[in-house]
């Protein structure tokens, strides 16, 4: 069976400091992979996404991920964070050249961020 | 333009009791998905709709949960005789899946369940 693995609970970085989260998978396959943020209250909203080609992926609100084969890891990054993005994250994967099927989510990392 | 929505927003039960959790998918929109959100997890799959036809669902975890999507539109779960165990929040997503296109899952804000 497909699982997700987010190793970091709980995060605190500063401001304007570099972020990584890590996220690995398990699938006999590579998966379709994905990054989504939920702020309290708000629906998960989707950051980016990988299906195939470029292993470096560029999401919305500055995130990029880079997809590693040889380690089935997905790690999101982000340059320079902002208080606006303390919020939990979820990496997620779904079954290869599948339209319509459902998402196997990590149990997620919380963000806090440092003024 | 319209999210999906959901509602009630909050609701909560008495043991035992019925509930009935509405989503909204975007207009148009011909897959939907219901996941369930424990407290500190992440979403768990419990089922899926394309339009009408209910094609997966492996993720209810009880003959008391049941989902429906009638005109393949508007969708409900229903959970019958609610356990405290059932305490989560029930996210619904809506995706346009069109061949060979993006697979994007559309999230609305949920309904937190709460069942004393």
């Amino acid at each position: 069976a497909q699982s997700v693995t987010q190793p970091d609970i709980h995060i605190t970085v500063s401001e304007g400091a570099s972020l990584e989260l890590r996220c690995n998978y398990s699938y006999g396959a590579t998966p379709y992979l994905f990054w989504y943020v939920q702020s309290p209250g708000q629906g998960l909203q989707l950051l980016l996404k990988y299906f195939s080609g470029d292993t470096l992926v560029q999401g919305i609100k500055g995130f990029e991920a880079e997809f590693k084969r040889s380690q089935s890891s997905f790690n999101l990054r982000k340059p320079s964070v902002h208080w606006s993005d303390a919020a939990e994250y979820f990496c997620a994967v779904a079954p290869p050249k599948s339209s319509g099927d459902k998402l196997t989510f990590g149990t997620g990392t919380r963000l806090a961020v440092r003024p | 333009g319209a999210g999906v929505s959901q509602s009630p927003r909050y609701k909560v039960a008495k043991r035992g009791q019925d509930v009935a959790l509405r989503c909204d998918p975007i207009s148009g929109h011909v897959s939907l998905f219901w996941y369930q959100q424990a407290l500190g997890q992440g979403p768990e799959f419990l089922t899926y709709f394309q339009n009408e036809a209910q094609l997966d669902k492996s993720g209810l975890p009880s003959d008391r949960f049941f989902a429906e999507r009638p005109e393949g539109s508007v969708s409900t779960l229903k959970i019958q005789r609610t356990q405290q165990e059932d305490s989560a929040v029930y996210l619904c997503a809506s995706s346009l899946a069109t061949r060979g296109g993006s697979y994007e899952q559309y999230f609305g804000p949920g309904t937190r369940l709460t069942v004393t």
